[in-house]
């Protein structure tokens, strides 16, 4: 069956603009993870749904980054005002439920502000 | 908070010798540990994972352990070739919580030297 799917792939934007990402998890799957990976370095957790929920958005970097989450599937990332700092890749991610299975990987959103 | 280590950061083997990436857990109800996989520009898969009612478990060139006593797993690559290289991420499960089911390590880059 499908993965996840991301869109877009790839995603140049000026400076000032807003984005808006998008992550399409695999049918059934209520956990949802945001991550954002900089250039040769680690998974940066952004935000994490629990169906529809977001129980914290301390992970977000500012007030400029939302998440939503509807229907319990399709989750889009919304930035503001985008800066060059805001340039990585953004990953999602998606596992059955709270319980100990394995997160199966989006192919990511390359973002580049320029 | 719950947090996963993971060591070293970066390793350099030479074609055909071992090596062994090590994580830390701190939350003693994690019983799922996976690890993850990322080649160059491509998504984290699963490479394997341990439950906690075993202490090894192998597939192929690719070893887990997990001591649950001491809060540690490790990851053994024997015959290392230099399609192992890759960063790879430790997880472990947690119950629950705001930040979801899956803590991440900060990511090991394996180089493979032929």
């Amino acid at each position: 069956g499908a993965g996840v799917s991301q869109s877009p792939s790839n995603k140049v934007t000026e400076k000032g603009k807003d984005v808006e990402l998008r992550c399409d998890p695999i049918s059934g799957h209520t956990a949802l993870y945001w991550y954002r990976q900089s250039l040769g370095q680690g998974l940066e957790f952004l935000i994490y749904f629990q169906g529809n929920s977001a129980p914290d958005k301390s992970g977000l970097p500012s007030d400029r980054f939302s998440a939503e989450r509807t229907g319990g599937s399709v989750s889009t990332l919304t930035i503001q005002r985008t800066q060059q700092e805001d340039s990585a890749v953004y990953l999602c991610a998606s596992s059955l439920g709270p319980t100990n299975t394995e997160a199966f990987f989006g192919q990511g959103t390359r973002l580049t502000v320029v | 908070g719950e947090n996963v280590e993971q060591h070293p950061s970066t390793l350099s083997v030479q074609e055909g010798d071992s090596a062994v990436i090590k994580c830390t857990y701190s939350d003693s109800a994690s019983n799922y540990f996976p690890w993850y996989k990322q080649e160059l520009g491509k998504r984290p898969q699963l490479i394997i994972d341990i439950r906690s009612n075993v202490g090894e478990k192998k597939d192929q060139r690719i070893a887990v352990t997990l001591n649950k006593t001491a809060k540690h797993f490790s990851l053994h690559i024997t015959e290392t070739q230099p399609e192992d290289s890759a960063v790879y991420f430790c997880a472990a499960s947690r119950r629950g919580g705001s930040q979801g089911n899956l803590i991440f390590g900060k990511g090991t880059k394996l180089s493979v030297k032929p």
